[in-house]
């Protein structure tokens, strides 16, 4: 089974600044993928950034880079130069990759979510 | 704009209700997946399908049911409402083809409460 934790109910951090927003992930699978989503007030959920297993560098997006560590098993998200449009919940996900003959492995499993709040 | 759609963005019904909730994926996305958010138990998987056929079931109550049709577009039924199925519906679609995982892109969620 995949567990995903984020430990950080909560953040608030200064406009402009870096933000760092921790996940740790439990698998035995050999093959992952780690995702982080954006959920403003609004309600919708949007993609951020993704992170296979066996990327060999860490994911880029933008502002977004996702810092991972394999033998940690973590994936920390990590804003660079905050912006107040970034206040919002931010979460953590994983899920199996799909292949020809292993199917429905695909769904998301998400962490319980950080509320990132920017103060101008 | 993702791309994936989903109506009605809000329902109201009473305990005992059924409703049908509809999403559209993006274009030439094959695989449908249902997630349902509540403060209780955060974000979950319920069911996915992918060109039509069931693929995976999550948590999902006997009282749901949901089907794809030839058009890819999905509808999730909830039956025999209770005030804990409260919640925002979430439809998120992938382009479902071999390989490592790919992302999902989720719709604006419909957002039920039962009364």
């Amino acid at each position: 089974a995949q567990k995903i934790t984020q430990t950080q109910p909560g953040m608030f951090v200064q406009e402009k600044e870096a933000v760092t927003l921790d996940c740790t992930y439990d698998t035995s699978d050999p093959s992952y993928g780690l995702f982080w989503y954006k959920q403003p007030s609004s309600g919708e959920m949007i993609f951020l950034i993704y992170q296979g297993s066996y990327d060999q560098q860490n994911a880029t997006e933008g502002r977004y880079s996702l810092n991972f560590q394999k033998a940690r098993k973590s994936a920390n998200l990590v804003i660079s130069a905050s912006q107040l449009g970034d206040s919002a919940m931010y979460f953590c996900a994983m899920s199996r990759p799909q292949t020809w003959t292993d199917f429905g492995n695909e769904k998301l499993t998400f962490g319980t979510g950080t509320r990132l709040t920017i103060i101008p | 704009d993702s791309g994936v759609t989903q109506t009605p963005k809000h329902l109201i019904t009473a305990t005992g209700q059924r409703v049908t909730l509809r999403c559209s994926p993006r274009s030439g996305d094959l695989s449908v997946y249902w997630y349902q958010q509540s403060l209780d138990q955060g974000l979950q998987f319920l069911i996915q399908y992918y060109n039509g056929e069931e693929r995976a079931k999550g948590n999902i109550l006997e009282r749901f049911s949901a089907q794809q049709f030839p058009d890819l577009h999905s509808e999730l039924n909830l039956s025999s409402l209770e005030l804990g199925d409260s919640a925002l519906y979430f439809c998120a679609s992938s382009a479902g083809t071999s390989g490592f995982s790919y992302e999902q892109y989720f719709g604006p969620g419909t957002r039920l409460t039962v009364t």
